[in-house]
C-alpha cells in the first residue's frame, strides 16, 4: 500500500462549490504539506503542518483552508470554488527538517 | 524575478548521452540542495540531496552546487529511457523549514 495516499484522484467541479481533497499517511511523520502545481509555475505551498495543533499558511493560502484531523490525516478544502485553482494538487509528509518530502500522488482538479 | 530558475525544457537526448540539468537562485542563504524527479503522474520523489557546495555521487547521478555563483546542477551519465521525467530543484535556508521548488525541467530520454 502507498504511504501517502490522496482521494479523490481526479475531481471537476463547478465554479461556487465546496471540495475537500483528503490526504492520509502512514510513515508517521509529524510534518505534512499540501502544494499545487502548475505548468511554467512549478509547485507553491499552499499550507503546512508540524504537528497536528500547528497550521501555517504558505505563499498562496487564499481561498484554501486545511484541517489536521490527526497526525496520519490532513485536509485541504476550497470553500467556493474558482476556475484560476484548476491545478495539480499534492500532499506530502516528512520527518526531521523536511529535506525529504514523500508525496502523494497528487489531486487532479478542474474547475469549470 | 523568482527565487530560484529552471529552464522548463523539454530537453531531448538519445540514450547514452550525458545530461546536464540546472538551476540557478538569488538567495544566498540557501544551504541545502535538492533535486526531486517527478514521473509523469505521479509525485515527486528525492533522488539527490547536497548540503552547502560540493558534489555528490550516487551511481549515474551526480548533484553539484556552487554557492559563489549562486547554480547547481544534476548531471545524468548514460542516460536511460527510464530517466524521462521532470526533474526539480528544491533548496531551503539553514532553519527555514520549507522548501522553495524550480518549475522543473522535462527531460526525454530517447532509445
Amino acid at each position: 500500500d502507498a504511504d501517502v495516499t490522496q482521494t479523490p484522484r481526479n475531481r471537476i467541479t463547478k465554479t461556487g462549490k465546496r471540495i475537500m481533497l483528503e490526504c492520509s499517511q502512514t510513515k508517521g511523520h509529524d510534518r505534512m504539506y499540501w502544494y499545487r502545481q502548475d505548468p511554467g509555475l512549478g509547485l507553491r505551498l499552499i499550507y503546512y503542518s508540524f504537528d497536528v495543533k500547528d497550521i501555517n499558511k504558505g505563499e498562496i493560502s487564499d481561498g484554501y483552508s486545511v484541517s489536521r484531523q490527526a497526525q496520519a490525516k490532513f485536509s485541504l478544502s476550497l470553500e467556493s470554488a474558482i476556475p484560476n485553482q484548476t491545478a495539480l494538487y499534492f500532499c506530502a509528509t516528512s520527518d526531521g527538517a523536511g529535506d525529504t518530502q514523500y508525496f502523494g500522488p497528487g489531486t487532479r482538479l478542474t474547475v469549470l | 524575478q523568482k527565487e530560484v530558475e529552471q529552464d522548463p525544457g523539454p530537453l531531448s537526448v538519445p540514450e547514452g548521452a550525458i545530461v546536464s540539468l540546472n538551476c540557478t537562485y538569488s538567495n544566498s542563504a540557501f544551504q541545502y540542495f535538492m533535486w526531486y524527479r517527478q514521473y509523469s503522474r505521479k509525485g515527486p520523489e528525492l533522488l539527490m540531496y547536497t548540503y552547502s557546495s560540493g558534489n555528490k555521487e550516487d551511481g549515474r547521478f551526480t548533484a553539484q552546487v556552487d554557492k559563489s555563483s549562486k547554480y547547481i546542477s544534476l548531471f545524468i551519465r548514460d542516460s536511460q529511457p527510464s530517466d524521462s521525467a521532470t526533474y526539480l530543484c528544491a533548496m531551503r535556508n539553514t532553519g527555514f523549514q520549507k522548501l522553495v521548488f524550480g518549475t522543473g525541467t522535462r527531460l526525454l530520454v530517447s532509445p
